[in-house]
Parts: C-alpha cells; sequence; structure tokens
C-alpha cells in the first residue's frame, strides 16, 4: 500500500493563482482532512471528510475549497492565493471518526506565494 | 491560550538519558493522540489513547483525564529519538486540535 499521497511536495504560486493540492489513501478511510503547519503554530485543521460527498469546515477554512467525489480522493483548492496562504500543507486519514483512530499523514506540501 | 500547551517547547539531552514531554489541555476530549515528526518533515502516529497508559518499545505515553494532562516518555534516548513531538486532542469525534510540539534533539 502506498498509504496517502501527496502532489505536488513543492509549489510556487502568485498572488491570486488558483491551484490544487492532490490527496490520495489506499486504505479504504472514510475520513480524511486537510492541515497546514506555519512556523510556531501548531497543525490547523482547514478542511475534513467523513466520507464521499460529505465535507465540513475545520479551523481554518477561508480561500480554500474541498470535495470528496470518491472515498480515495481529497483535493485541496486554493481559489486565489495569497502570501498568506505560504505554509507546509498536510493531507491525513482515517478509518471512520477521525479522532478515534490512529492518524495516518501524507508527505507534505510546501507552498510558497509570492 | 492554546488549548492544548505542550511543555518543553525545546528540549536537548545527551544519549541514554530518560525524556519526559508534557502535554495539558483545557477542553473535554474523544481522545489523545502522540505523533513524532521527522527532521524531513513526515508525521507518524507514536499513540492514541484516552485512558491509563500505553507502551510501544521505549515509548511510554500516560494520561490522567481527570488533570487533563499526559505524559510521553523515553526511556534509553537515542539520537534517532531526535524530532518533533506533537500532541493532539481530539475535540468530538471529527476535529483534532494540535499543540505546537516540542522539538527533542538527543546527542551522542
Amino acid at each position: 500500500n502506498a498509504g496517502v499521497t501527496q502532489t505536488p511536495k513543492f509549489q510556487v504560486l502568485k498572488t491570486g493563482q488558483s491551484m490544487t493540492l492532490q490527496c490520495a489513501q489506499d486504505m479504504n478511510h472514510e475520513y480524511m482532512s486537510w492541515y497546514r503547519q506555519d512556523p510556531g503554530m501548531g497543525l490547523r485543521l482547514i478542511h475534513y471528510s467523513v466520507g464521499a460527498g460529505i465535507t465540513d469546515q475545520g479551523e481554518v477554512p477561508n480561500g480554500y475549497n474541498v470535495s470528496r467525489s470518491t472515498t480515495e480522493d481529497f483535493p485541496l483548492r486554493l481559489l486565489s492565493a495569497a502570501p498568506s496562504q505560504t505554509s507546509v500543507y498536510f493531507c491525513a486519514s482515517s478509518l471512520l471518526a477521525g479522532t478515534y483512530n490512529e492518524q495516518f499523514f501524507g508527505p507534505g506540501t510546501r507552498l510558497t506565494v509570492l | 491560550k492554546n488549548e492544548v500547551e505542550q511543555s518543553p517547547q525545546n528540549l536537548t539531552a545527551q544519549e541514554g538519558e530518560f525524556i519526559t514531554i508534557n502535554c495539558s489541555y483545557s477542553v473535554g476530549i474523544s481522545a489523545l493522540h502522540w505523533l513524532q515528526q521527522h527532521p524531513g518533515g513526515g508525521i507518524v502516529s507514536l499513540f492514541m489513547l484516552s485512558s491509563g497508559k500505553k507502551k510501544h518499545g521505549r515509548l511510554i505515553a500516560t494520561i490522567n483525564i481527570q488533570e487533563k494532562h499526559s505524559s510521553l516518555h523515553i526511556t534509553a534516548s537515542h539520537p534517532r529519538d531526535s524530532a518533533v513531538y506533537i500532541c493532539a486532542v481530539g475535540k468530538g469525534a471529527q476535529k483534532l486540535v494540535f499543540g505546537q510540539g516540542t522539538r527533542l534533539t538527543i546527542n551522542p
């Protein structure tokens, strides 16, 4: 099993550009989530999904969209990138209810917005 | 005030020392997770616990629900244990709230 994969690993955007961060898992996990990690701060939840067709907002959802059309994939879309979105983004998955189960993290995407 | 506080923020020790990292939280939780972030950035789950104590190799995690406190212990520390250790608590079934992490450096 590949576990949780993320692409790209690195990305540089200009302010106002849009892009999609890809996340996929092959463990048949129902719960998937996106986090951002900034220096001096803990990981913060952006959006999460409890199954195909079901998504909800986390702590810092503004400027990001998600969708979950399949169990395997959970892309994160930046609609109009801003310098404040410069961060490292992690996708994670777990079986069923997220907080009661072991979390599996992707390798992360380092995003710089100029 | 953060809902999850870790201490210390940074810890440097010599190989072989007994290490303790603390996590305090201010909210009711569903479960508590300890994670390890490698120098290369990857994050792996170490423990998930809701009561008592768990042990895996040289790592031990404890939680005191009444005191809203958890500790992660490393026995016979080794330079390969150098990493950032992260505490996270579950708020309900769907949301994790993370501490800022403790950067551990073990010198040979």
